[in-house]
């Protein structure tokens, strides 16, 4: 079954800088790559995902990129704020009737003032 | 906008008490997932659902047991609950046949067993 490691396990970066958080998973047939933020207290939500087709996606100060050859996807917060401290877990697929998608272990953002 | 409710925010059992966990979505999801979340151990799931009656033992099943009566409603069960299942218990649910669909999270159950 499908398998994701997720590095690292906490990532502390001061404010205004960028923060990468990197993903791999084991399954070649998944496709669909999702992002969850969870904020101290609060349930996961999505923020932004990314489907196998696509290379890239950006949504404002987030972006996500895809490297289906080497089967691994990243996530990446620019001008980073107070707010963006949080629990980020990546996640990866294969979108059908019996569906689940299997989540990465998370890493915890620390955004320092 | 999507719900997804659990019948309780905390909750204090004793060893060897049968627990119940009630998770309610309201978009009618064909989907829906019960994932327990462990620090440093991310989202670990424990049964899945995709469809009325219907179950698949996730990860980490031992000790939990499930039932899908209605589509709306997913019911976790700890049949004997023991010291190594306080955790926090997360349901979830989604839209089937169709691909890409977002994954909508209960606010959680934080579970003391004593």
């Amino acid at each position: 079954g499908e398998n994701v490691e997720q590095h690292p396990s906490t990532l502390s970066v001061q404010e205004g800088d960028s923060a990468v958080i990197k993903c791999t998973y084991s399954d070649s047939a998944s496709n669909y790559f999702p992002w969850y933020k969870q904020e101290l207290g609060k349930r996961p939500q999505l923020i932004i995902d990314i489907r196998s087709n696509v290379g890239e996606k950006k949504d404002q100060r987030i972006a996500v990129t895809l490297n289906k050859t080497a089967k691994h996807f990243s996530l990446h917060i620019t001008e980073t704020q107070p707010e963006d401290s949080a629990v980020y877990f990546c996640a990866a697929s294969l979108m059908n009737r019996d569906d689940k998608i299997i989540f990465g272990k998370g890493t915890r953002l620390h955004i320092l003032p | 906008d999507v719900k997804v409710t659990q019948s309780s925010r905390y909750l204090v059992k004793r060893t060897g008490e049968k627990v119940f966990l009630e998770c309610v979505q309201d978009m009618d999801h064909e989907n829906m997932f019960w994932y327990r979340q462990d620090p440093g151990l991310g989202l670990r799931l424990i049964y899945f659902s995709y469809d009325v009656k219907m179950k698949e033992k996730g990860d980490i099943p031992e000790g939990y047991s499930v039932s899908r009566e209605k589509k709306e409603r997913f019911s976790l069960i700890l049949e004997s609950a023991s010291t190594n299942q306080t955790s926090m218990y997360l349901c979830a649910s989604r839209g089937g046949l169709a691909v890409y669909n977002e994954q909508f999270f209960g606010p959680g159950t934080r579970l003391t067993v004593l």
